[in-house]
């Protein structure tokens, strides 16, 4: 009953540093996202991949690359840390993009950046 | 402009009354999608209730009822007998059609709902 799964949970970095936040979902969905969420302003969408071997930009996706590495897994690559980039991350997935199905989150990377 | 507008930051509610959590939102696309999600402290996001543009009937889910005023552009969330557990920053959101950039979804920046016993 996983659903999504993110790694790490927790994490701090130093600036310059490189990472990789790993996500993955069991429910055989097409679509998978990835989300960043800052105090007072809603969840803003980094990348999506709308289907495995699709990977499209959202609205804040510099600093950021990522990798649909199969219709699992979905990861977010941070090049070098920035301050700015402290937020929490989530993945999210649905059936399909554009489709009426709620997408699915996982619980979350709460990600600092020194 | 902003596509989904969240005007109440916070919000207080008596135990066991219903409660409006209000959500505007702005689209020229005939066809689209609203979606309310809760957030608990915790931390995860909770898909809660979905209402199509098309749809005739307003979306229910148990305690969960979402009143869609298609001319008015608003898609209020309606929790009736409010619980302590309902405490949580709540997200309203749309997905605009189904093609090219169109397809994911946008947050309003929520509300947080506080009951008290």
């Amino acid at each position: 009953n996983a659903g999504v799964t993110q790694t790490p949970k927790f994490q701090v970095l130093k600036t310059g540093q490189s990472m990789t936040l790993q996500c993955a979902q069991d429910m055989n969905h097409n679509s998978m996202y990835w989300y960043r969420q800052d105090p007072g302003m809603g969840l803003r969408l980094i990348y999506y991949s709308a289907s495995e071997g699709t990977t499209d930009k959202g609205e804040v996706p510099n600093g950021y690359n990522v990798s649909r590495l199969n219709k699992r897994e979905f990861s977010l690559r941070l090049e070098s840390a920035a301050p700015s980039q402290t937020s929490v991350y989530f993945c999210a997935s649905s059936p399909y993009r554009g489709s009426g199905q709620p997408q699915h989150f996982g619980d979350g990377t709460r990600l600092s950046i020194l | 402009a902003q596509k989904i507008t969240q005007t109440q930051p916070g919000m207080f509610v008596q135990e066991k009354e219903a409660v409006t959590l209000d959500c505007t939102y702005d689209t020229s696309d005939p066809s689209y999608g609203l979606f309310w999600y809760k957030q608990p402290s915790s931390g995860e996001m909770i898909f809660l209730i979905y209402q199509g543009s098309y749809d005739q009937q307003n979306a229910t889910e148990g305690r969960y009822s979402l009143n869609f005023q298609k001319a008015r552009k608003s898609a209020n969330l309606v929790i009736s007998a409010s619980q302590l557990g309902d405490s949580a920053m709540y997200f309203c959101a749309m997905r605009e059609g189904y093609g090219g950039s169109q397809g994911n979804l946008i947050f309003g920046k929520g509300t947080k709902l506080s009951v008290k016993p």
